[in-house]
């Protein structure tokens, strides 16, 4: 069974529209990381949140993580059609060893 | 520029032909890990190893080997390849002074068939 469940799997938006991408574990975890991929390739690391409670921005992306240390959720601010990907979660439950979601595709319409 | 590289990018071969899958980076990081992609299973980690010579296995190591013999270095090997091989792989690394994020390879694309 998938340890990091990530909703939804798709969205399709329209350019200047907010999204909100949730990422969830049954365990508690070390650390949440968002990465960003590109149909095919590497994966681009975004923010990494390891307090509970602790919410970092940067450009149009926040991301959250909550008090008990097991949901995050990945809000984008009037999306662009830059912002088109697959958008990733990843969890250590112990150090060193990673879990991620499934990955959720998005897609921006112009 | 910091960087980890993967050879070859694609690949494509037999059932039962040994393969080597090369991974290296020039940020002197202790961590490093290989991961497989499939659609609908996301990412899962094979092996990784946190220094020279100190390899663990992942959630996936069936079918793989791995060895650290140089800290730049972290090659995968495919003994016997089977179909269900098949998959986008990825190296990664990162410092093990904390909670450091991971810096991943462009991927290699193998398919055995």
């Amino acid at each position: 069974s998938q340890e990091l469940e990530q909703s939804p799997q798709s969205l399709i938006v329209q350019e200047g529209k907010n999204l909100t991408i949730n990422c969830t574990s049954s365990k508690t975890l070390y650390g949440l990381y968002w990465y960003k991929q590109k149909y095919g390739e590497g994966l681009i690391f975004l923010m990494m949140l390891q307090k509970g409670g602790e919410e970092k921005s940067h450009e149009k992306i926040t991301a959250k993580l909550d008090e008990k240390k097991q949901q995050s959720s990945l809000h984008i601010t009037a999306s662009q059609p830059s912002h088109a990907g697959i958008y990733l979660c990843g969890a250590d439950i112990i150090p060193y060893k990673y879990i991620f979601g499934t990955g959720t595709r998005l897609k921006v319409l112009a | 520029e910091a960087q980890v590289t993967q050879n070859p990018r694609y690949l494509i071969t037999v059932t039962g032909k040994k393969l080597t899958v090369t991974c290296s980076q020039n940020m002197n990081h202790e961590y490093m890990s290989w991961y497989r992609q499939d659609p609908g299973l996301g990412l899962r980690q094979i092996y990784y190893s946190m220094n020279v010579e100190v390899t663990d296995k992942g959630d996936v190591p069936e079918g793989y080997k791995v060895s650290r013999k140089e800290k730049r270095n972290f090659p995968l090997i495919l003994e016997s390849p089977s179909p269900n091989q098949t998959s986008l792989y990825f190296c990664a690394s990162s410092s093990a002074s904390g909670l450091e994020t991971q810096y991943f390879g462009p991927g290699t694309r193998l398919l055995v068939l």
